[in-house]
């Protein structure tokens, strides 16, 4: 069972460039989500999905753009790196049906921007 | 506003030695209190949901506990292959969204 895949597992960008991470998950979960984790933060909420074409914005939007054109599959895109986007970043995916905090997340993206 | 906060931020055990963590929150309508383990490099992996004051969750050396202000994880005779990040999440009644606390660092040694 994959579960939640993300790559790349390691990136370096230089400030201004842009890049795409991928997330897909083969559960045939309605809800999939990005977070980030910094040190001394906990994790972060970003964007997340409920269903294809349906996306909404977390706690830490600004930066970053995703879309959702199917079921597995749901990219984060970073439209101009900047610094303080370095970080960890984790895919996660649950069933919609019910509120739970019962995520699956994948292993990681971990992004260094100079 | 809603809040989670872990303590402490690290916590060293000998084998054996048992101990507990802390997770308080601070939530409007709380949905639900989840804890999960993160070993270095991976992503967190759920452990356990709690739903109500008083109510408890099992699992090997792990029991999770929940009061109306505050969950503790505690642990009982805990291994070396118990050491990793432990994360305590609620989800807010109020906004829907699930948010984390900074996490508990245990390292047990042999």
């Amino acid at each position: 069972n994959a579960g939640v895949t993300q790559t790349p597992k390691f990136q370096v960008l230089k400030t201004g460039q842009s890049m795409t991470l991928q997330c897909a998950q083969d559960m045939n979960h309605e809800y999939m989500s990005w977070y980030r984790q910094d040190p001394g933060m906990g994790l972060r909420l970003i964007h997340y999905s409920v269903g294809a074409g349906i996306t909404d914005q977390g706690e830490v939007p600004n930066g970053y753009n995703v879309s959702r054109s199917t079921t597995e599959d749901f990219p984060l895109r970073l439209l101009s790196a900047a610094p303080s986007q370095t970080s960890v970043y984790f895919c996660a995916s649950r069933r919609r049906d019910l509120f739970t905090g019962e995520l699956f997340f994948g292993e990681g993206s971990r992004l260094t921007v100079l | 506003e809603d809040q989670v906060t872990q303590s402490p931020e690290a916590l060293r055990l000998q084998e054996g030695e048992s101990s507990s963590l802390n997770c308080s929150y601070t939530v409007s309508g709380l949905r639900g209190l989840f804890w999960y383990r993160q070993d270095p490099g991976k992503g967190p992996e759920f452990l356990f949901t709690l739903y109500s004051a008083g109510e408890e969750k099992e699992k090997e050396r792990l029991k999770a506990t929940l009061t109306k202000k505050e969950s503790f994880l505690h642990i009982t005779a805990p291994k070396p292959e118990d050491s990793a990040t432990y994360l305590c999440a609620v989800g807010s009644g109020n906004t829907g969204k699930l948010i984390f606390g900074q996490g508990t660092t245990l390292q047990v040694k042999p």
